[in-house]
């Protein structure tokens, strides 16, 4: 079975601090997908960033970065000097061979100026 | 470049009532199009979702339904509103925008509510 467990159900903190959302993903599947997802207030989803399972580089993205461990079945995001404007819903999703996307439960982070 | 839109953005229906919410998309052909549905506070859950015209998988089963006429146009219908049905629906496509048939674009959303 799939799932993707995001263990952070909201987190607070200061501008310029960092922050990590993880996510724990499970699958059987040897190929497979991984995303994260932006939810501002306003409600639409922002895709982030794709990874395939044959891809465990890290990216950063400018203040975004992400960590793909298949090792221990993570793919957690990192927020360098977070700003307000990073106040959101963060999902972390997974798609295997099937054309479902499974999402986690969502990570609620909050920025306090 | 690729656009997806929904209507109406928001909306106030009593019980009983029926329901229609459409999602078209432009710039792309051939989209896989998603109906999801995301109660307050909540995650995110696949209500259906199409792979052409006329295709369409539920994922459970409720009083809504799904249709498919155009090739970038989802529908999401229901006869009879229950209080239940109140939440934020999202469409999302999936093609080849990025080279994959991988990663959703979601909608704006609207954002239902039943009283």
């Amino acid at each position: 079975a799939q799932k993707v467990t995001q263990a952070q159900t909201e987190i607070s903190v200061v501008e310029k601090e960092d922050v990590t959302l993880d996510c724990v993903y499970e699958t059987r599947d040897t190929t497979y997908y991984l995303f994260w997802y932006k939810q501002p207030p306003s409600g639409e989803l922002v895709f982030l960033i794709r990874r395939n399972s044959f891809d465990e580089q890290n990216e950063i993205s400018g203040r975004y970065s992400w960590n793909f461990q298949k090792s221990t079945s993570s793919f957690n995001f990192t927020i360098t000097a977070s700003q307000v404007v990073d106040s959101a819903v963060y999902f972390c999703a997974l798609k295997t061979s099937y054309d479902k996307v499974i999402f986690g439960p969502g990570t609620s982070l909050s920025v306090i100026p | 470049s690729q656009t997806i839109h929904q209507w109406p953005a928001t909306l106030v229906q009593p019980v009983g009532s029926p329901l229609s919410l459409e999602c078209t998309v432009e710039g792309t052909s051939n989209p896989n199009l998603y109906w999801y549905r995301q109660a307050a506070g909540r995650g995110l859950q696949l209500l259906f979702y199409s792979v052409g015209i006329g295709q369409i998988s539920s994922e459970v089963p409720q009083n809504l339904s799904a249709s498919r006429p155009q090739d970038r146009q989802f529908i999401l219908s229901s006869k009879k509103l229950l209080l239940s049905d109140s939440g934020f629906y999202l469409c999302a496509w999936s093609g080849l925008a990025g080279k994959t048939y991988n990663e959703q674009f979601f909608g704006p959303g609207t954002r239902l509510t039943v009283l």
